[in-house]
């Protein structure tokens, strides 16, 4: 079956925009995480989304939010982006938190984003 | 926050040889999991290890956990050129509400 899909692979933005960043989740998870992966602070959760309610949040400033559709996919959002946004941002998916503490979670390839 | 810190930070092997990696973490944890990352892609997860175990294998793959030293290592036996990649260990502090806390990775470089 089909893995967890981000799109787009790239973006470039410049600083004070806002970015969209989407990911689909493997067919019948429900749990969609997102992270943010840098070269100074490495990878770090932003939040989970399950059955479209947000469970938790990493400790992020509030122009960083996200939000899960019925069908589970799962978008995130930066407002106002700082270059220090730059990063690769990965989503990960699960069926549910039970499945996630026996079999892990299954990766994205990820969005680079770059704000200049 | 980084909980899991791995070393050593870099390790180069000669195909053939083991490649052992350690993880130290610094919270109770529910399980702790290997995942690989090849060249700034997303994440492939290897294996995971609940709190009340001490030992798996999968393949080429053995991973211990001590929650009494909270430490946990990855050793891969008869290293191939494809196993060059980052590892990294992850806790999971339960429920998977918060998350995966990682470690900075362990770059592992395997020469031909």
């Amino acid at each position: 079956k089909a893995g967890v899909t981000q799109t787009p692979r790239y973006l470039i933005k410049t600083r004070g925009q806002q970015v969209t960043l989407s990911c689909s989740p493997i067919s019948g998870h429900r749990s969609v995480s997102w992270y943010q992966q840098t070269p100074g602070q490495g990878l770090q959760f932003l939040f989970e989304y399950f059955s479209e309610t947000q469970r938790n949040k990493g400790n992020f400033p509030g122009r960083f939010s996200g939000r899960q559709f019925s069908n589970s996919r799962s978008e995130m959002n930066v407002s106002t982006l700082e270059l220090g946004d730059s990063a690769l941002y990965l989503c990960a998916s699960s069926p549910d938190t039970t499945q996630s503490s026996i079999y892990g979670y299954t990766f994205g390839s990820g969005t680079r984003l770059t704000v200049v | 926050s980084q909980q899991g810190e791995e070393d050593p930070q870099a390790l180069s092997i000669q195909e053939g040889e083991n490649a052992t990696m350690n993880c130290s973490y610094k919270t109770s944890i529910n399980n702790l999991q290997w995942y690989r990352q090849n060249s700034g892609r997303g994440l492939v997860h290897l294996i995971l290890i609940r709190s009340n175990e001490r030992e798996k294998h999968s393949g080429r793959l053995r991973v211990t956990l001590d929650t009494s030293k909270k430490s946990s290592s990855l050793l891969i036996t008869a290293s191939r050129a494809a196993d060059t990649a980052s590892y990294f260990c992850a806790t999971d502090g339960g429920g998977g509400a918060d998350g995966l806390t990682f470690g900075k990775g362990t770059h592992l470089i395997i020469q031909p």
